[in-house]
């Protein structure tokens, strides 16, 4: 059973500061990892991809990924009230003979103004 | 790009009738999803296909639920008959490449009553 792991929150921090997120999968041969981000009532929208080990910056977003620990985070710099919303952490697995995403079940994120 | 297009945004039916939902991928995308959101379950894949075959069905509940992919432009995910327990909001994601990024159409709100 391939699992995703999240921590649900609510992760409450203030503006301006950074929101650290984190993920673990269960899956060694995963291969491609994602953030998504769904504000209540819409559908998830990517905001990272990463698949090597290391980090990966994109504006105020930073994914970090860590095979051997079998772990993802996502760093969000500046954090503005409109980054309010619940962040999944999703994989894929090829090797398991599909290419689903498994999803994690969300960290809600709160930025206080 | 307009993105994933899906219809109907919102659907109230009741306990047997049949429903329909559509979905019209990104063009170019060879692969279309179909996920169901709850807030029990979190995402969960129903199906999915490449250049319009279904790949892995593993996730549709049972026999009531089938989705069909006529041509590289249009999906279809029926529930014959509806059942409560089938509320939730069901997406469709396409993406270009399977272990790539997966895009969400807007969903569908499904209400069975």
């Amino acid at each position: 059973q391939k699992e995703v792991e999240q921590n649900s929150g609510p992760l409450s921090v203030p503006e301006g500061a950074i929101a650290s997120l984190n993920c673990t999968y269960s899956d060694r041969g995963s291969q491609s990892f994602f953030w998504y981000r769904q504000y209540s009532g819409k559908s998830p929208e990517l905001i990272m991809s990463i698949y090597s080990n290391g980090d990966k910056e994109d504006g105020r977003f930073t994914a970090q990924l860590n095979k051997a620990s079998q772990y993802v985070s996502l760093l969000i710099r500046d954090s503005q009230p409109s980054d309010s919303a619940t962040y999944h952490c999703a994989v894929i697995d090829p090797g398991a003979g599909s290419y689903q995403l498994t999803f994690g079940k969300g960290t809600k994120l709160s930025v206080i103004p | 790009d307009a993105g994933v297009i899906q219809s109907p945004r919102h659907e109230v039916t009741e306990m047997g009738q049949e429903v329909t939902l559509r979905c019209k991928p990104i063009s170019g995308h060879d692969y279309l999803f179909w996920y169901r959101q709850t807030m029990m379950r979190g995402l969960e894949l129903l199906i999915y296909f490449n250049n319009n075959v279904p790949i892995d069905d593993s996730g549709m509940p049972e026999d009531r639920f089938s989705a069909k992919m006529p041509n590289a432009s249009f999906s279809t995910l029926k529930i014959q008959p509806s059942e409560p327990r089938d509320s939730a909001v069901y997406f469709c994601a396409s993406s270009f490449n399977g272990a790539g990024a997966q895009y969400f159409g807007p969903g569908t709100r499904l209400t069975v009553l």
